[in-house]
């Protein structure tokens, strides 16, 4: 069965940093892998998605994640945070092959600072 | 495009009493999720309709949830009766029916927020 761990369950940067969201999976053939935004009291938002080719994918909001399949990793970057960016984030495999079923890691807080 | 909608918002229910949860999905999608999120946690897959089939729901706790998709639209979820450890965002997502895996993005409802007391 599939997994994911966010091990950074929150994380404080200053608008204007860079940032990088950590997470590992687990998943016994190619990963399908996702990284969601959740504002408060709204519902999930996809920011990128990984599913084959360019292990670097762009996403929305000047977001991106590498694909390291050695260190089975798709950690989310950004170069600059902006203070809207405050939410919490989640990482989520996806099965291959029909099903489309998504397991979620627990997520990270992040906060941004002024 | 209108995205996937969700009520009540907000429920507040004393333990033992049964509540409901509605979802409609974007048109057009055949596929049609129900997950839980307690706080702290990620969202966990309940159910999985394609239409008004069951896919998956090995993990919904079938001796009090319960969830229905009769016409292969809008779709219920039903706890009865409620515990305290109930208490979560209950997430309704949608996704087009494609074979190719990479189409199949889920699109995600705003949530009902379940107080159990």
């Amino acid at each position: 069965a599939q997994s994911v761990t966010q091990p950074d369950i929150h994380i404080t940067v200053s608008e204007g940093a860079s940032l990088e969201l950590r997470c590992n999976y687990s998943y016994g053939a190619t990963p399908y892998l996702f990284w969601y935004v959740q504002s408060p009291g709204q519902g999930l938002q996809l920011l990128l998605k990984y599913f084959s080719g360019d292990t670097l994918v762009q996403g929305i909001k000047g977001f991106e994640a590498e694909f390291k399949r050695s260190q089975s990793s798709f950690n989310l970057r950004k170069p600059s945070v902006h203070w809207s960016d405050a939410a919490e984030y989640f990482c989520a495999v996806g099965t291959t092959g029909g099903g489309n079923k998504l397991t979620f890691g627990t997520g990270t807080q992040l906060k941004v600072e002024l | 495009e209108a995205g996937v909608a969700q009520s009540p918002r907000y429920k507040i229910i004393e333990k033992r009493q049964s509540v409901a949860f509605w979802c409609n999905p974007i048109s057009g999608h055949a596929t049609l999720y129900w997950y839980q999120q307690i706080l702290g946690q990620g969202p966990k897959l309940l159910i999985q309709f394609q239409n008004n089939g069951v896919v998956d729901d090995s993990q919904l706790p079938k001796d009090r949830f319960s969830a229905e998709r009769l016409k292969g639209v809008d779709s219920t979820l039903k706890i009865q009766p409620a515990k305290l450890e109930d208490s979560a965002v209950y997430l309704c997502a949608s996704s087009v029916t494609d074979t190719r895996d990479w189409l199949r993005e889920q699109y995600f409802g705003p949530g009902t927020r379940l107080t159990v007391t």
